[in-house]
């Protein structure tokens, strides 16, 4: 059964904090890992992985990928209260399998 | 960036109406749009994958004469609950990747539709 998990559920830190959101993925046909954040309704894509090892940045966020070990983390560095949302997981092919989110509280 | 819009944002229907919902690409052609679903504090559960001129193709345990997709063209896609019934309510959401790009490169969202069935 395909499925993506991912660690912790929720997470709740002050400004400043430096978090890594952890994804796991186990799905029959894989051809990228992609991390939304998902604020009040529509996600807003952030990275897509589809070799290991190559860190992708984008400001204070950053996210790799370990396709022998099925696992991606994201890293959000010197947090603020405007990264407090769903960060969602998602892993497959033509279809993609989501994650439940960990939602990430940060605390001024 | 790409822009999907879809409408309405939030339904409240009678049990055993029927209610549609449309996700627009406004400044870019897709091929493919998905529908899922959510639940409150649950993962985005994909429904069906709607594929402009041809028939959706749905997930398992997703009944297609209830969920009817239509993918008329390539910027507009609907979703028709028919027959709506308490359970149906939920948070649903659709996603669309510009033409040309591979399925699952940059899926931009519609801002979803909380449905309401009473």
């Amino acid at each position: 059964e395909d499925k993506v998990v991912q660690s912790p559920l929720s997470l709740v830190v002050h400004e400043g904090d430096t978090v890594t959101l952890n994804c796991s993925y186990e799905v029959t046909n894989f051809r990228s890992l992609l991390w939304y954040k998902q604020e009040k309704k529509a996600p807003t894509f952030l990275f897509m992985l589809t070799s290991s090892g190559i860190e992708k940045k984008s400001g204070r966020l950053s996210s790799i990928l370990d396709k022998k070990e099925l696992f991606s983390i994201l890293n959000i560095t010197a947090t603020q209260t405007g990264d407090s949302a769903v960060y969602l997981c998602a892993a497959g092919a033509n279809n993609l399998f989501f994650g439940t989110g960990t939602r990430l509280t940060v605390i001024p | 960036g790409a822009v999907v819009s879809q409408h309405p944002s939030w339904v409240i229907c009678k049990s055993g109406t029927s209610v549609k919902i449309e996700c627009r690409s406004l400044d870019f052609q897709a091929t493919t749009m998905f529908w899922y679903r959510q639940f409150p504090k649950q993962s985005l559960m994909l429904m069906a994958t709607s594929n402009e001129g041809s028939k959706a193709t749905y997930e398992q345990g997703v009944e297609k004469d209830k969920f009817l997709i239509n993918h008329a063209s390539l910027t507009l896609s609907t979703l028709t609950v028919t027959s709506a019934h308490p359970e149906d309510s939920s948070f649903y959401i659709c996603s669309a990747s510009p033409r040309g790009r591979g399925v699952n490169e940059k899926l931009f969202f519609g801002s979803g539709t909380q449905l309401s069935v009473l």
